[in-house]
């Protein structure tokens, strides 16, 4: 059973342009968290999907940011314009409804240049 | 809002030693994780703890919670350079059961075991 799995690992951006980050949960999750860890900061909660619904966004910037957890396919989380301080990584976790542990994919290091 | 403050912010021991690192909500906790997080990798779930007074293992780690779901301690025995790595607490401050399992996290503490 694959863990959960997140890519690119690593992505380069320059200042303007848009990053996309990819989640693929555990197999039979729908439930699907996104993390983001600044540097010399601990993890902070920004967003909560189900399959097709934003469940909680409160973390997410209310600019530029946007995620989504289509029926098929990955969570995305996209960032338009990005700027330096959106350098982070960032981290999806997913579990399964009525189980109460989280499990974290590898992460996404995302450099803005 | 809720906080979680960690401590030690960071630890070296020698390899054998015994350690705790420990974690401090300012709010009763509906549920309390603990991870380990390698340099420049994702999180490993170590434990996680509900019940006030609660004590798990794994190997050579333990978790407790306090009876007033307020505290918890993680304590390493035999300490081993595979121990070495980030160790997080997470904490669930649901009210109420509930879906969002959204988790507020400390700073982490930094763990070196010298062989």
């Amino acid at each position: 059973n694959a863990g959960v799995m997140q890519n690119p690992r690593h992505l380069v951006r320059r200042r303007g342009q848009e990053a996309r980050l990819r989640c693929s949960p555990m197999k039979g999750h729908s439930h699907v968290y996104w993390y983001r860890q600044l540097p010399e900061e601990g993890l902070k909660f920004m967003v909560y999907l189900q399959k097709e619904n934003i469940i909680d966004e409160s973390g997410m910037p209310k600019e530029r940011f946007s995620a989504e957890f289509p029926k098929e396919g990955p969570s995305i989380l996209r960032i338009q314009q990005v700027v330096r301080g959106d350098s982070a990584a960032y981290f999806c976790a997913s579990f399964k409804g009525g189980q109460e542990t989280q499990y974290f994919g590898p992460g996404t290091r995302l450099l803005v240049l | 809002s809720q906080e979680l403050e960690q401590s030690p912010q960071s630890l070296i021991v020698q390899e054998g030693k015994n350690l705790t690192i420990n974690c401090t909500s300012s709010k009763t906790l509906y549920g309390l994780y603990w991870y380990k997080q390698k340099y420049g990798e994702g999180l490993i779930f170590l434990m996680m703890l509900q019940k006030g007074g609660e004590e798990k293992s794994h190997e050579k780690i333990t978790a407790k919670l306090d009876e007033k779901k307020q505290q918890s301690s993680l304590h390493i025995t035999a300490s081993q350079p595979s121990h070495a790595g980030i160790y997080l607490c997470g904490a669930d401050g649901r009210t109420q059961a509930g879906n969002n399992r959204k988790l507020i996290w400390g700073l982490g503490t930094s763990l070196a075991v010298n062989p």
